[in-house]
């Protein structure tokens, strides 16, 4: 079975650009998360989709921030403009509907805002 | 809502020496706990995960952890670790009910030397 897929696995962008990062969820996950680790600490979520619908994008800075899972199946996450505090590490994670709610992780996408 | 606190940012030990990695968590609903280990530029990889039943888990590469209800605790340890579990570990929460994001803490760097 592949696991999450992601890419770029790496970007370096200048402040103010924009930049997006894709993930492709485990074959039959319907549930699909974006985190946000910053150096030296632990993940955070910024949202989470449940199919192609919206569960929580509490903390997702919807001034630059935005997502979208069209079809239910893969998922884009986009920054426009970036700013320096923006730099980090963006986990994509699935979850199946059945049992209980263990996440598998992507290799994830190192963001560097120069 | 959940917090997890992982008390030790840095655990230096040497190789083939015991070794316990300490979370503390807070929550007003029931939880299922979780233990990730994280390779550099890699994603997050189960180790263990507590679910109910027995409060003491097995996980991968000998790992184990014991759930404490009344501590609300869930202390990593391995009898012997070796060089490649050098690694950034963290706890993390999820609760009982709905398909929710995980709650993770800061981390702990496990760094073991010859």
């Amino acid at each position: 079975e592949a696991g999450v897929a992601q890419s770029p696995r790496y970007k370096i962008i200048e402040k103010r650009q924009s930049v997006a990062f894709w993930c492709n969820p485990i074959s039959g996950h319907a549930t699909l998360y974006w985190y946000q680790q910053i150096l030296g600490q632990g993940p955070k979520l910024l949202i989470q989709f449940q199919n192609n619908g919206v569960v929580d994008d509490s903390q997702l800075p919807k001034d630059r921030f935005s997502a979208e899972r069209l079809k239910g199946v893969d998922s884009t996450l986009k920054i426009q403009p970036a700013k320096l505090e923006d730099s980090a590490v963006y986990l994509c994670a699935s979850s199946s509907d059945r049992g209980n709610n263990e996440q598998f992780f992507g290799p994830g996408t190192r963001l560097t805002v120069l | 809502a959940q917090s997890v606190t992982q008390l030790d940012s840095q655990v230096p030990v040497f190789e083939e020496a015991p070794v316990e990695l300490r979370c503390n968590y807070s929550s007003s609903v029931s939880v299922y706990l979780f233990w990730y280990v994280q390779y550099p530029n890699q994603g997050l990889q189960l180790l263990l995960k507590y679910l109910s039943g027995s409060t003491l888990v097995k996980g991968i590469n000998g790992f184990e952890a014991e759930f404490n209800k009344s501590q609300t605790s869930f202390h990593l340890r391995k009898p012997s670790v070796h060089i490649s579990d050098t690694a950034e570990y963290f706890c993390a929460v999820t609760p009982y009910t709905g398909r929710r994001a995980l709650t993770f803490g800061s981390g702990t760097r496990l760094q073991v030397q010859p």
